[in-house]
């Protein structure tokens, strides 16, 4: 099955920094990839994905990329801000589309200082 | 969290206890899904339904089993609890998208 590692485990930068975080993933198969943030207390929530035949995505101060030869991905978070501070996510599966099975990174905990 | 409940949001019992947690959807989602969250290890599949009394395991399924009688309600079972599933148990849906759409949690402790 698919195996996910992500790093680092934690992760402290300073209020309008950049946090970078990386997933490496086995499964060749695997064409789907979203990242979850979970503040405390609450769910995981979606901020964003990418499919394999797309190499970067963007959505404001947030940015995937995805390079498929070498099996990683990685999410980019620019001028960070204390809300941003949360545990995050990333995550891979073999199907783009509803009912897809997730396999799911150990987390990263990212922490702002303002 | 919005159109997902789960029920309790918090318990503690003793091992050897049966314990049944619940997931309630308003979305009528067909997909629904039961994960675990532990430190360092994300989160894992423990079961998941694809309609109404169609459930499958995930990874982590044995100790658990899962019932669907309405497309609204997901169950998640422990048969007889053990200490080594004390943990955060989310449930989560998907609709027409891959993206999953999770509940609040159920934080579970097991004496």
């Amino acid at each position: 099955g698919e195996n996910v590692e992500q790093h680092p485990s934690t992760l402290s930068v300073q209020e309008g920094d950049s946090a970078v975080i990386k997933c490496t993933y086995s499964d060749s198969a695997s064409n789907y990839f979203p990242w979850y943030k979970q503040e405390l207390g609450k769910g995981p929530q979606l901020i964003i994905d990418i499919r394999s035949n797309v190499g970067e995505k963007k959505d404001q101060r947030i940015a995937v990329t995805l390079n498929k030869t070498a099996k990683h991905f990685s999410l980019h978070i620019t001028e960070t801000q204390p809300e941003d501070s949360a545990v995050y996510f990333c995550a891979a599966s073999n199907r783009d589309n509803a009912g897809n099975m997730l396999t799911f990174g150990g987390g990263t905990r990212l922490m702002v200082k303002p | 969290d919005a159109g997902i409940t789960q029920s309790p949001r918090h318990k503690v019992t003793e091992t050897g206890t049966p314990v049944t947690l619940r997931c309630h959807q308003t979305e009528n989602h067909r997909y629904m899904y039961w994960y675990r969250q532990d430190p360092g290890h994300g989160l894992r599949l423990i079961h998941y339904s694809y309609g109404v009394k169609d459930t499958d395991k995930g990874e982590v399924s044995d100790g658990y089993s899962v019932s669907r009688s309405k497309t609204e309600d997901f169950l998640l079972t422990l048969e007889s609890a053990t200490s080594s599933q004390t943990s955060v148990y989310f449930c989560a849906i998907s609709g027409t998208g891959p993206g999953l759409i999770f509940g609040p949690g159920t934080r579970l402790t097991v004496l």
